[in-house]
């Protein structure tokens, strides 16, 4: 199985904060990959897939990048919408696997 | 709209089983891989399993292989998950999800909200 590691896994920022979080594979592929938001209690989002693709209705403040090895969520300006736990998960292979999480704290 | 309404958690005894099932709204359920992936108590999620819209071919976790099976009635527009010999390390939120393509090596793109199940004595 692909093994996704992600860092940090706690995030301390304030509103208006530029946030990157990273997602590293144990082997590589290329973009097949997704970005899930989920705040307590209630069931992931999708964010972001193949990578760098906005899903329908999320707001152009989240980005995607990477392929291969190493992906990054941006979050150009946070929001107080967007404290949450975010996680990243490789769809290349039929046995899809998560990162751990990161969780976005408030400062 | 999309919508997945899981049912059939509960309290269930180490070494027992479960079924649980997830019925599917809102789109043309035979055309999509389905899948479910679990979330313990404070932790992080964890994909579980999932099948084929093309074939019902079945993938699983090494974590659950073996005790647990995936399948699909496309006339009932319903997935389940038959979890036999549970252990308390399988208590979790349990979510179906929905993928983009017709395998589960598919970005996920719709959730449920998730049923409860919790093994204990």
């Amino acid at each position: 199985d692909i093994q996704m590691t992600q860092s940090p896994s706690t995030l301390s920022a304030s509103v208006g904060d530029r946030v990157t979080i990273t997602c590293r594979a144990s082997q590589s592929f290329s973009t097949w990959l997704a970005w899930y938001q989920q705040k307590p209690g209630n069931a992931p989002r999708l964010l972001i897939y193949d990578a760098s693709t906005l899903e329908t209705g999320v707001p152009s403040r989240f980005s995607g990048s990477g392929s291969g090895t190493e992906f990054t969520l941006t979050i150009s300006s946070l929001q107080p919408d967007d404290f949450a736990t975010y996680y990243c998960q490789q769809y290349n292979t039929y046995r899809a696997t998560f990162g751990q999480g990161t969780k976005v704290e408030i400062k | 709209e999309v919508h997945l309404l899981e049912s059939g958690g509960g309290l269930v005894q180490p070494g027992g089983s479960l079924r649980l099932s997830c019925a599917a709204s809102g789109f043309t359920f035979s055309s999509y891989a389905m899948t479910w992936v679990r979330q313990a108590p404070g932790k992080g999620l964890e994909w579980v399993s999932g099948i084929s819209s093309a074939d019902n071919s079945t993938y699983y976790a090494d974590s659950v292989r073996g005790r647990f099976t995936i399948s699909r009635d496309n006339s009932k527009n319903t997935v389940y998950l038959q979890m036999n010999s549970l252990r308390v390390e399988d208590a979790a939120v349990y979510y179906c999800a929905k993928n983009e393509g017709i395998r589960p090596s598919s970005r996920i793109d719709c959730w449920g909200q998730g049923t409860l199940v919790t093994v204990s004595s």
